[in-house]
C-alpha cells in the first residue's frame, strides 16, 4: 500500500482481556517502530525493529506487552491481560534507512485506538 | 532527566498572523531534533530534522531552527489548513528513542 496501515483503528477490550494490534509498513521498509500515545500527550516509544530483529524493547511498560515482526514486514503488537492503563493510541511508523531512528523522517500510520473498561 | 517542553499549550492566530513555536530540551548527548505535524485523528508526519545549533530548515511557510537548548518553529502568515499539532522530538546518540514534548495545538481562524 502507500502508507502504513494500522488495524484495527478502534479496539475495545474488557479488562483481563488480551489484545492484538497489527502494522502493515511500508514494502521494503526496514525499520519499524511502535508508539504509544496517551490523549493530549506525545508519542512514548515502545519498541524499534530493524527487518526482523528486535534492536529495543526498553520502551514496552511491562511483560504484559510484546511484539514481534517475524518475516521482516508485518508487526504485531500484543497486549496481554489488558488493564484501564493501557487505554491509548498505539501508532505504528516505519522506515526505508536503517539508520532512521538519526533522521528523524519516520513513517506513521493513523494508530490503533485501545480502550479498555 | 531528560525533557522535551513545548510552549505554548496552544495558539490561536489570525490568518496570516505570524509567530513562534517554542521546543526547549534538557538532553546529553543531542543527535537530531524532529518536527512533525498532526492532524486529529492521524499519526505525525515528519516535517524537518535538525542536528546541530545554528542549523535552519525550510518548508512553505514553515522554518525549524536550533540552538544549544531550545528550537523554533516559525510560522509566516498562516493559512487556516494549517491548523494541527505540532510535535517536536529528540534523539541522543546511542538510543533509538525518539522523545515527543506533548505539543502545540495551532488553530489559524480565516
Amino acid at each position: 500500500g502507500a502508507g502504513v496501515s494500522q488495524s484495527p483503528r478502534y479496539k475495545v477490550a474488557k479488562r483481563g482481556q488480551d489484545v492484538a494490534l497489527r502494522c502493515d509498513p511500508i514494502s521494503g521498509h526496514v525499520s519499524l517502530f511502535w508508539y504509544q500515545q496517551a490523549l493530549g500527550q506525545g508519542p512514548e516509544f515502545l519498541t524499534y525493529f530493524q527487518n526482523e530483529a528486535q534492536l529495543d524493547k526498553s520502551g514496552l511498560p511491562s511483560d504484559r506487552f510484546f511484539a514481534e515482526r517475524p518475516e521482516g514486514s508485518v508487526s504485531t503488537l500484543k497486549i496481554q491481560r489488558t488493564q484501564q492503563e493501557d487505554s491509548a493510541v498505539y501508532l505504528c511508523a516505519s522506515s526505508l534507512d536503517p539508520a532512521s531512528p538519526g533522521t528523524g523522517e519516520l513513517f506513521f500510520g493513523e494508530g490503533s485506538r485501545l480502550t479498555v473498561l | 532527566e531528560d525533557q522535551v517542553t513545548q510552549s505554548p499549550e496552544a495558539l490561536r492566530l489570525q490568518e496570516g498572523e505570524s509567530s513562534s513555536l517554542n521546543c526547549s530540551y534538557t538532553v546529553s548527548g543531542l543527535r537530531g531534533l524532529f518536527w512533525y505535524r498532526q492532524d486529529p485523528g492521524k499519526g505525525p508526519e515528519f516535517l524537518f530534522t535538525l542536528y546541530s545549533a545554528g542549523e535552519e530548515k525550510e518548508k512553505e511557510r514553515l522554518k525549524a531552527t536550533l540552538t544549544k537548548k531550545e528550537s523554533f518553529l516559525h510560522i509566516t502568515a498562516p493559512k487556516p489548513e494549517d491548523s494541527a499539532t505540532y510535535l517536536c522530538a529528540v534523539l541522543k546518540y546511542n538510543n533509538n528513542d525518539m522523545r515527543f514534548g506533548a505539543g502545540t495545538r495551532l488553530t489559524v481562524k480565516p
